[in-house]
């Protein structure tokens, strides 16, 4: 069965930093590109960062929104199964619930989603 | 970034009613286009990909259709556990985008 499985939220003050985690099980993790998308309290989602398959973070494998570039880096740990997302510089704005998500096997859907993990960002 | 627009922001339908939700992208995506269903306090979940494909295990009542700019979701005949969320995404070019969601109530 495929599973994700979000750690790592907690309310951090403006400014801070917070490291989330995806740990991933049921499927081969390093054969498939994942995602990060974020809801805030009562909001739609957004879609917030995207790492391919493969083993490195190099630039033309991640990419990312434009409210999070330069404060937000996505990496994978192919040989633990887990998808990280390091965040600094946080704002008020970033408060949401953060979903990892799994894309289909040619990229085009994003199959599978973890049950999320809150960050509230608030002093 | 491409904006995605979304319509309905909400609509109001009764179990048996045919409902349409309309996507529609502010340049040409290909058919790059999924939809997704989110019921309160869950995860989403993909019901369409490629704009027309449903995804295994998802009713056939709901249907994907559209290219290029403007897509549309359509449940032939709304049940109770259909009254939901529903957001497309556009992956035809980073930074990837959500339309803005439809909530379908009763």
């Amino acid at each position: 069965e495929v599973q994700l499985l979000e750690s790592g939220g907690d309310l951090v003050q403006p400014g801070g930093s917070l490291r989330l985690s995806c740990a991933a099980s049921g499927f081969t993790f390093s054969n498939y590109a994942m995602d990060w998308v974020r809801q805030a309290p009562g909001k739609g989602l957004e879609w917030v960062s995207i790492i391919n398959s493969g083993e490195t973070t190099s630039g033309e494998n991640t990419y990312y929104a434009d409210s999070v570039t330069g404060r937000f880096t996505i990496s994978r740990d192919n040989s633990k199964n887990t998808l990280s997302l390091q965040m600094s510089s946080l704002r008020a704005e970033d408060t949401a619930v953060y979903y990892c998500a799994k894309r289909s096997w040619n990229g085009d859907a994003l199959d599978m989603w973890g049950q999320g993990t809150v960050v509230t960002v608030s002093s | 970034a491409i904006q995605m627009t979304q319509s309905p922001s909400s609509l109001s339908a009764s179990v048996g009613d045919r409902v349409t939700i309309t996507c529609r992208a502010s340049q040409g995506i290909r058919n790059d286009l999924g939809w997704y269903q989110q019921r309160p306090g869950k995860p989403p979940k993909l019901l369409v990909y490629a704009a027309s494909r449903l995804q295994s295990g998802v009713p056939s009542r709901f249907s994907g259709r559209g290219s290029g700019t403007d897509f549309t979701l359509t449940i032939s005949s709304l049940q109770p556990e259909d009254f939901a969320t529903y957001y497309c995404l556009q992956d035809y070019s980073h930074p990837f985008t959500f339309g803005g969601g439809t909530k379908v109530e009763i």
